[in-house]
């Protein structure tokens, strides 16, 4: 069974103090992962997308690496306007377009 | 360019009532999908549709209809609403499926069945 986890669930940090957030995935045959930040009352957004083991991508304060059984996204030096929740999502090969999601972690940073 | 828009925001349902979601994308989508998303859990897929007049289930459709009868419009249907079906329901799209099927999200509706 295709299945994401996602963790911690909550991190609260201090501004300027780096640290990663995990998704660990079991998946028949990725065909990509996603990550979306989502704030409180409103639709996620579209982060990063992660095809391949060893791939990296960087937005701003964020950089999310895969590998074959999990992808982190790694937050540098936050600010309080990074407070959000982070949701994971993979698609399988077999699945279409479907994608599965984690439960999320919220990140709360605070000045 | 609006992107993904959800009609209504908010909506209040007492059991029995029935109901209908709008989502519209001006993306010029193929596909399109309605999410329900539950607390301490992720977001699930109900339903989606890979192009105008097509439709297929999700992993929690049941109590749902859904009709695309234009390309860029999809909408959720609730027959007969059971509190069961309070969540908050996103409506996402996505190009074609072939390349990066990134799955852009609406602004959500909140919906609560008394």
């Amino acid at each position: 069974e295709d299945q994401v986890t996602q963790s911690p669930e909550a991190l609260r940090l201090q501004e300027g103090e780096s640290s990663s957030l995990n998704c660990s995935y079991t998946v028949s045959g990725l065909r990509g992962l996603f990550w979306y930040r989502q704030d409180p009352g409103k639709g996620p957004e579209f982060l990063f997308t992660l095809y391949s083991a060893g791939e990296e991508k960087e937005k701003e304060r964020l950089k999310a690496t895969l590998t074959k059984k999990e992808s982190f996204l790694h937050i540098t030096a936050p600010k309080p306007e990074d407070s959000a929740t982070y949701l994971c999502a993979v698609q399988a090969y077999q699945a279409g377009t479907a994608l599965i999601f984690g439960k999320g972690t919220t990140l709360s940073v605070s000045s | 360019n609006a992107g993904v828009t959800q009609t209504p925001k908010f909506r209040v349902l007492k059991t029995g009532q029935s109901m209908t979601l709008l989502c519209a994308q001006d993306m010029n989508h193929e596909y399109m999908y309605w999410y329900r998303q539950d607390p301490g859990m992720g977001l699930r897929l109900i339903h989606y549709s890979v192009g105008e007049g097509t439709t297929a289930k999700g992993e929690v459709p049941d109590g749902y209809n859904v009709s695309r009868l234009k390309k860029q419009n999809f909408l959720l249907g609730l027959e007969s609403a059971a509190p069961s079906q309070t969540s908050v329901y996103f409506c996402a799209s996505s190009t074609s499926g072939r390349g990066t099927d990134t799955q852009y999200f609406g602004p959500g509706t909140r919906l609560t069945v008394l």
